[in-house]
C-alpha cells in the first residue's frame, strides 16, 4: 500500500536551517510528483511547492522562494523539504503529499492523494 | 494569484444536510477538489474533479461547481463529519495549486 512517511519532530532556532523528510513506499517514486503543504497552529493549508523525483525539477509557491528548497534521493525515494533562516512564524506542520506528474500540461484534475502524517517544526527565540 | 474564499464555519445538526460553499472567479471553469481533515491528522480528498468521490468515501457526501462557487454537501450529517474542509484548484496562471482557508464543520 502506499505510504508516505515523514521524519520527526523538530524544535529550532530563529535564524537556523531544518530539513525535513518524506519517505515513499507502495508505487513507483519517479511516477508521482512529491508536494509540500504548510499548516501554521490554528490555520489552513498553504501549498508550497512540489519536486519531480523522476528529474528533480521543483516548483514553489512565490512565498517560499529562496528559502525553501526541495531535493530528492531516488536510492532511498526520499524527498526533503530544508528550511533556512527560519522563523518564529514558520512553526507549522509540514505535510507532503503525492499527486500526478504534471509536467506543463493541465493538472487540474490532479489532486493529492496520498498525504505523509505531517512534521512538527517548532521555531523559537 | 487565484483566490478561494470558504465561510469560516458551518454549524447543522446531526442527520441534517451541510453545505459548505467556496468561492473564486469563474470557479466553474476549474475542477475542485475538496480535503477533510480532522484534529491531529493529515487531510484526506472527500470529492475530486468537482463532483468524484474516492472509493470509501460515503454517498453522503457529494459536490457541485457552477458559476463562481463550488459546494460540498454532506447529507444526513453524523457527529464523525466534524472537521475542516478544505477546497483547492490548480490555478492555470501560475500552475500552482491553490487552497481555500477552509470552513469548519461543527455537528450540533
Amino acid at each position: 500500500q502506499v505510504q508516505l512517511v515523514q521524519s520527526g519532530t523538530e524544535v529550532k532556532k530563529v535564524g537556523a536551517s531544518v530539513n525535513v523528510s518524506c519517505k515513499a513506499s507502495g508505487y513507483i517514486f519517479t511516477g508521482f510528483y512529491l508536494h509540500w503543504v504548510r499548516q501554521a497552529p490554528g490555520q489552513g493549508l498553504e501549498w508550497m511547492g512540489w519536486i519531480n523525483p523522476n528529474s528533480g525539477d521543483t516548483d514553489y509557491a512565490q512565498n517560499f522562494q529562496g528559502w525553501v528548497t526541495m531535493t530528492r534521493d531516488t536510492s532511498i525515494s526520499t524527498v526533503y523539504l530544508d528550511l533556512s533562516r527560519l522563523r518564529s512564524d514558520d512553526t507549522a506542520v509540514y505535510f507532503c503529499a503525492r499527486a500526478p506528474s504534471c509536467s506543463g500540461g493541465n493538472c487540474q484534475k490532479h489532486y493529492f492523494d496520498y498525504w505523509g502524517q505531517g512534521t512538527l517544526v517548532t521555531v523559537s527565540s | 494569484s487565484y483566490v478561494l474564499t470558504q465561510p469560516p464555519s458551518v454549524s447543522v445538526a446531526p442527520g441534517k444536510t451541510a453545505r459548505i460553499a467556496c468561492g473564486g472567479n469563474n470557479l466553474g471553469t476549474k475542477s475542485v477538489h475538496w480535503y477533510q481533515q480532522k484534529p491531529g491528522q493529515a487531510p484526506m480528498v472527500v470529492i475530486y474533479d468537482d463532483s468524484d468521490r474516492p472509493s470509501g468515501i460515503p454517498e453522503r457526501f457529494s459536490g457541485s461547481n457552477s458559476g463562481n462557487t463550488a459546494t460540498l454537501t454532506i447529507s444526513r450529517v453524523a457527529a464523525a463529519d466534524e472537521a475542516d474542509y478544505y477546497c483547492q484548484v490548480w490555478d492555470s496562471s501560475t500552475e500552482h495549486r491553490v487552497f481555500g482557508g477552509g470552513t469548519k464543520l461543527t455537528v450540533l
